[in-house]
């Protein structure tokens, strides 16, 4: 079993949709991003968080620290939003173990 | 301000021949990390540098991986007698601090190897 699960690993959405995309690990954490990664590879740090809920823009990433469990929400969704959504967890040293990521594509 | 920047961004090359990957970082960072990331999964850990000195290097999946960071700057990635399975893209980061949790990483735009 992988140290960090995403579910769905394919998510298609109509513009408009509001999408969630799950994320559960199994280790201690100090902190967990939330990562985006367009075609050709460039990956972005959305979130980084270790307790509660950070919102910015049409993105809100919440965190149960507890249950081991953390959800991206994208409100209002758009094509542009496609891309590979990746949760990580950091771990000691600040390594991060990534999930296998979650495709979206949000149809016009 | 500039990002961190990695060459090449691709490179091809034969089974059993030597490569060298180049990650420059964000200046000032002293965190720096690589990962690799193949077809259709999410990056892995590679190895990590805090300052020159490489702070956990349990990653690296062999000793024909190599990474030096003399400088406490560039680094590079060293893989020798290369194989086909070694065909990924290679992903470096850095952060400000890295010593301390919770430090946003900021990623390069990686360099594809092909091994044929």
């Amino acid at each position: 079993k992988n140290e960090v699960e995403q579910s769905p690993q394919n998510l298609t959405a109509q513009e408009g949709e509001f999408i969630t995309i799950n994320c559960s690990y199994s280790v201690g954490i100090s902190a967990l991003h939330w990562l985006q990664q367009h075609p050709g590879g460039g990956i972005v740090s959305l979130f980084m968080l270790s307790s509660g809920k950070k919102k910015h823009g049409r993105l809100i990433a919440t965190i149960n620290i507890q249950e081991k469990h953390s959800s991206l929400h994208i409100t209002a969704s758009h094509p542009r939003d496609s891309a590979v959504y990746i949760c990580a967890v950091e771990t000691s040293g600040s390594r991060l173990t990534f999930g296998e990521g979650t495709q979206l594509t949000v149809n016009p | 301000g500039a990002g961190v920047s990695q060459t090449p961004s691709n490179k091809v090359t034969e089974k059993g021949k030597y490569v060298e990957l180049r990650c420059d970082p964000i200046s000032g960072h002293t965190a720096l990390y690589w990962y690799r990331q193949s077809l259709g999964q999410g990056p892995e850990f590679l190895i990590y540098f805090q300052g020159t000195g490489a702070a956990d290097d349990s990653g690296l999946p062999n000793d024909r991986f190599f990474a030096v960071r003399p400088e406490g700057s560039v680094s590079t990635l060293k893989i020798q007698r290369t194989e086909r399975g070694d065909s990924a893209v290679y992903l470096c980061a850095s952060s400000l601090r890295g010593m301390l949790s919770y430090n946003e990483q900021f990623f390069g735009p990686g360099t594809r190897l092909t091994v044929l």
